[in-house]
């Protein structure tokens, strides 16, 4: 069971958009940056979005992030096929002094 | 640019010991630290354990304390970690990580990620 609860899947058609939820509490979300990763089969995961709502470079427009209380929420616009993947959410827990990582969400682009 | 290349998986029986190494180049390793991140076949991301840069701090997930110990040699570019005891359950891929910052309790991202090392535990 993750200190992160995320649904376990999401799909939505091409050029249609997507969110993803990650619910924490105040020992985590509650009181720190949420970031999240995005991970192709067989693959290693990647830096999605950092503080929130931060994008590295290269990652497109389309992903977006945001948080509010103990929720944090990824965006997806304009879905692709190449987007299928399995997406997650992560952050320090202050109670567990420990890295913390929702579930993973598997989008699937129909 | 930044690249992580983990090294030391394999099939070992349960109740052996591994010790995994990640070899960190494209930026400077002593001003960062580091984490191991393990993925069981089929499921999700779990987290192991981190370093802070210059290895004084460390912190370890509940399902590996006592058996697991990272560590690090800053003179080598190396992060390690030492797993003991290994159970069937052990098994994925580990990964290491590199750290938005150099200190650790909070960690705000993890950065970069190496292509991992599959460790398999069986009899």
């Amino acid at each position: 069971q993750s200190v992160l609860t995320q649904p376990p899947s999401v799909s939505a058609a091409p050029g249609q958009k997507v969110t993803i939820s990650c619910s924490g509490s105040s020992s985590n979300i509650g009181n720190n940056y949420v970031s999240w990763y995005q991970q192709f089969q067989g693959t290693a995961p990647k830096l999605l979005i950092y503080e929130n709502n931060k994008r590295p470079s290269g990652i497109p427009d389309r992903f977006s992030g945001s948080e509010s209380g103990t929720s944090a929420t990824l965006g997806i616009t304009g879905l692709q096929t190449g987007d299928e993947a399995d997406y997650y959410c992560g952050t320090w827990d202050s109670s567990l002094s420990a890295w913390v990582f929702g579930g993973g969400t598997k989008l699937t682009v129909l | 640019q930044v690249q992580l290349v983990e090294s030391g998986g394999g099939v070992v029986q349960p109740g052996w010991s591994l010790r995994l190494s990640c070899a960190a180049s494209g930026f400077t390793f002593t001003s960062y630290a580091m984490h191991w991140v393990r993925q069981a076949p089929g499921k999700g991301l779990e987290w192991v354990a981190v370093i802070s840069y210059d290895g004084s701090n460390k912190y370890y997930a509940d399902s590996v304390k006592g058996r697991f110990t990272i560590s690090r040699d800053n003179s080598k570019n190396t992060l390690y970690l030492q797993v003991n005891c290994l159970r069937p359950e052990d098994t994925a891929v580990y990964y290491c990580a590199r750290d938005r910052g150099s200190i650790v309790g909070p960690t705000e991202y993890l950065q970069h990620w190496g292509q991992g090392t599959l460790v398999t535990v069986s009899s």
